[in-house]
C-alpha cells in the first residue's frame, strides 16, 4: 500500500499570507495526485487533480505542483474562507487501491 | 447536477452487519466509465477509501477491509450499496459515497481517477 504523509499537521498563517502545504508518498505515483479541502462539518471538495490541474471553480490562488514522491500544495494570498483541512490523495494504482494522507489543517495566525 | 446522498442506520450495535446506501442523481451508474467509491472519517481522523465499483461491476476494496466489505449496485435505482459486516466501535464514522472521474494519461494501460462529487456523509456510530 502506498503511504501519503503530510506536513505539517497543523500550518497557522495570516489572511493575506502564503501557505505551502507538503505530501510525501511512499513510492512514486507520478502526477497521480489530488488536493481535497474539507470545512468543519462538510464533505471534501476537489480541489487539484494531477498534481497541478485545478478542478472546475477553483480559484487560481490554489495552485498544485511536484510529481513523482513529492508534492506541494500552495495557497497565495490566503482568504478567511481557505481556513480548513487539506488532504491529498493518490490514485496511480489499477485495480484502485486510493489512499489519502493524514490531512493539514491550517489555522488562521 | 450531479448529487450523491448516502442513508443508512445512524446507530448500530457490535458484531451486526452495516448496510449503506448511496443514490444518486444527475448521471446513470450504466454509463461507461462510470463509478463509485466509499470512503468513511472516524471523528477527529482522516480520510480512509473502503470500496470502489465500476461500471463494467468491476470492484475493488482496502486491503486491511476487504473481508468485511461487499459493494454493489442498483443501476435500475440509482444506487451503490456497501455493507460492513462484524461492526465494531472503531468502525464509529461519517461514511461518504463518491463519483469518480476517470481519465487515460500516456504509459498507462488503465483509467486514472479521483473523487469528483461527494454526497453529504452518513454518521454511523457503533455502540451497544
Amino acid at each position: 500500500e502506498i503511504v501519503m504523509t503530510q506536513s505539517p499537521a497543523t500550518l497557522s498563517v495570516s489572511p493575506g499570507e502564503r501557505a505551502t502545504l507538503s505530501c510525501r508518498a511512499s513510492q512514486s505515483v507520478s502526477s497521480n495526485l489530488a488536493w481535497y479541502q474539507q470545512k468543519p462539518g462538510q464533505a471534501p471538495r476537489l480541489l487539484i487533480y494531477g498534481a497541478s490541474t485545478r478542478a472546475t471553480g477553483i480559484p487560481a490562488r490554489f495552485s498544485g505542483s511536484g510529481s513523482g514522491t513529492e508534492f506541494t500544495l500552495t495557497i497565495s494570498s490566503l482568504q478567511s474562507e481557505d481556513f480548513a483541512v487539506y488532504y491529498c490523495q493518490q490514485y496511480n494504482n489499477w485495480p484502485p487501491s486510493y489512499t489519502f494522507g493524514q490531512g493539514t489543517k491550517l489555522e488562521i495566525k | 447536477q450531479v448529487t450523491l446522498k448516502e442513508s443508512g442506520p445512524v446507530l448500530v450495535k457490535p458484531t451486526e452487519t452495516l448496510t449503506l446506501t448511496c443514490t444518486v442523481s444527475g448521471f446513470s451508474l450504466s454509463n461507461a466509465r462510470m463509478g463509485v467509491s466509499w470512503i468513511r472519517q472516524p471523528p477527529g481522523k482522516a480520510l480512509e477509501w473502503l470500496a470502489h465499483i465500476f461500471s463494467n461491476d468491476e470492484k475493488s476494496y482496502s486491503t486491511s477491509l476487504k473481508s468485511r466489505l461487499t459493494i454493489s449496485k442498483d443501476t435500475s435505482k440509482s444506487q451503490v450499496v456497501l455493507t460492513m459486516t462484524n461492526m465494531d466501535p472503531v468502525d464509529t464514522a461519517t461514511y461518504y459515497c463518491a463519483r469518480m472521474y476517470y481519465y487515460d494519461s500516456s504509459g498507462y494501460s488503465y483509467p486514472l481517477a479521483y473523487f469528483q462529487h461527494w454526497g453529504q456523509g452518513t454518521l454511523v456510530t457503533v455502540s451497544s
